[in-house]
């Protein structure tokens, strides 16, 4: 069965730091563009950012860009998001996402993980 | 950045209408939009990608059409597990925008 995983959420304080993993399964991990996509309580999905398959391209959201990390372990079938300086508004599901074809990034997102909660406050 | 914006942002309707969706696109984005369907405390899910190629085991009730910058979702004969939020995002290049969502609900 195509799985994807998500952990690593819980509450941190503003300012902190957080490491979310994705893990995948029933499929080549290797061959895949992965994202994370994000929705805060009551709002709509925000795309945060993006990783290709062999890491030569990665993207990110203007909201995260300098604060976010995304990397991933091809011998691992695991994604990462690593976040640091979070705000309050970075509260959401944190949700792992794979595009719909290999070896590329120009395709919709077909596979997603369950979601991970990520909840920032003092 | 181009900006995905979705028409209505909610509606009610009775089982069995018609219900059409629309996303307009800022710029040019060809074919590239995929439409989801998020029920409410589920996972987003793919409905149609390309603008119009239905996704494996979405029901025929769903459509898509459009290209460039005006697209649409439409529902044939709405269903009761058709409640729901839907989305369209650009999948071109980065960033892949979604729209802001158009809930749902039977009327």
């Amino acid at each position: 069965e195509v799985q994807l995983v998500e952990a690593g959420g819980g509450l941190v304080k503003p300012g902190g730091s957080l490491r979310l993993s994705c893990a995948a399964s029933g499929f080549i991990f290797s061959s895949y563009t992965m994202n994370w996509v994000r929705q805060a309580p009551g709002k709509g999905l925000e795309w945060v950012s993006s990783i290709s398959s062999s890491s030569n391209y990665i993207d990110y959201a203007d909201s995260v860009k300098g604060r976010f990390t995304i990397s991933r372990d091809n011998a691992k079938n695991s994604a990462y998001l690593q976040m640091s300086s979070l705000r309050a508004e970075d509260t959401a599901v944190y949700y792992c996402a794979r595009v719909s074809g290999i070896f590329g990034s120009s395709w919709a997102f077909d596979i997603w993980g369950q979601g991970t909660v990520v909840i920032v406050s003092s | 950045d181009i900006q995905m914006t979705q028409s209505p942002s909610s509606l009610s309707a009775s089982v069995g209408d018609r219900v059409t969706i629309t996303c307009r696109a800022s710029q040019d984005i060809n074919n590239y939009l995929a439409w989801y369907q998020q029920k409410p405390g589920k996972v987003p899910n793919l409905l149609i990608y390309g603008a119009s190629t239905l996704q494996s085991g979405v029901p025929s009730r769903f459509s898509g059409s459009g290209s460039g910058t005006d697209f649409s979702l439409t529902i044939t004969s709405l269903q009761p597990e058709d409640v729901a939020t839907y989305y369209c995002q650009k999948y071109n290049s980065a960033p892949w925008t979604f729209g802001q969502g158009t809930k749902v609900e039977i009327k």
